[in-house]
């Protein structure tokens, strides 16, 4: 089984600082892993993705996530934030399958 | 290019009636997925489709919900009848051939049974 943990419901940062959103995950073998964001009333909207090689990976907008397989984690960074950041952000993972498992989602909200 | 396009976004019903999501996938891809959100539950694979069949439909909640996928470029999610904790937000996505393409998904439509 296969599972994705994004331990923080919310989080808040001001405008310019750097932003984290934390994902670990669980699978057997090696992972696929994504990051997705949601604006309201929207579909989620693809990031970033690691597959293999490079433990940083750089994606859409900016933002970028580091791999870190003694950890099981995939972090979603940017180093300076935007109002327009705001909005619900999914990590996803998938092991030998199609199926994707989806973590709660992460509320970021970047304050002027 | 033109994404993932779902029909109707809003659809407001009175319990016990058919609804009839629709959803075109973006051309070439020859995977679909069915998801549901809802706050309680986040967000739900309900049934997956490769080369217009059924793969998996373990995520399906009920008899009253089934899915079809006529041709590659069209498909159908029906409830019938419905009930009110069917309203949630169901979102389409498909996808490329390829367990690292990522999936692309629909705006959504958002169903309130009533």
């Amino acid at each position: 089984a296969q599972s994705v943990a994004q331990p923080e419901d919310q989080v808040n940062v001001a405008e310019g600082n750097p932003l984290t959103v934390k994902c670990t995950y669980s699978v057997s073998g090696n992972p696929y892993l994504f990051w997705y964001v949601q604006y309201p009333n929207r579909g989620l909207q693809f990031l970033l993705k690691y597959i293999t090689g490079d433990n940083l990976v750089k994606g859409s907008y900016g933002f970028e996530a580091e791999f870190n397989k003694s950890q099981t984690s995939f972090h979603l960074k940017k180093p300076s934030a935007l109002v327009s950041d705001s909005a619900l952000y999914f990590c996803a993972v998938t092991a030998a399958g199609n199926k994707l498992t989806f973590g709660g989602g992460t509320r970021v909200l970047v304050k002027p | 290019d033109a994404g993932v396009i779902q029909s109707p976004r809003h659809e407001v019903t009175e319990m016990g009636q058919e609804v009839t999501l629709r959803c075109k996938p973006i051309s070439g891809h020859d995977y679909l997925f069915w998801y549901r959100q809802t706050m309680m539950r986040g967000l739900e694979l309900l049934i997956y489709f490769n080369n217009n069949v059924p793969i998996d439909d373990s995520g399906m909640p009920e008899d009253r919900f089934s899915a079809k996928m006529p041709n590659a470029s069209f498909s159908t999610l029906k409830i019938q009848p419905s009930e009110p904790r069917d309203s949630a937000v169901y979102f389409c996505a498909s996808r490329g051939t390829g367990e690292s393409q990522p999936q692309h998904f629909g705006d959504g439509t958002r169903l309130s049974i009533l």
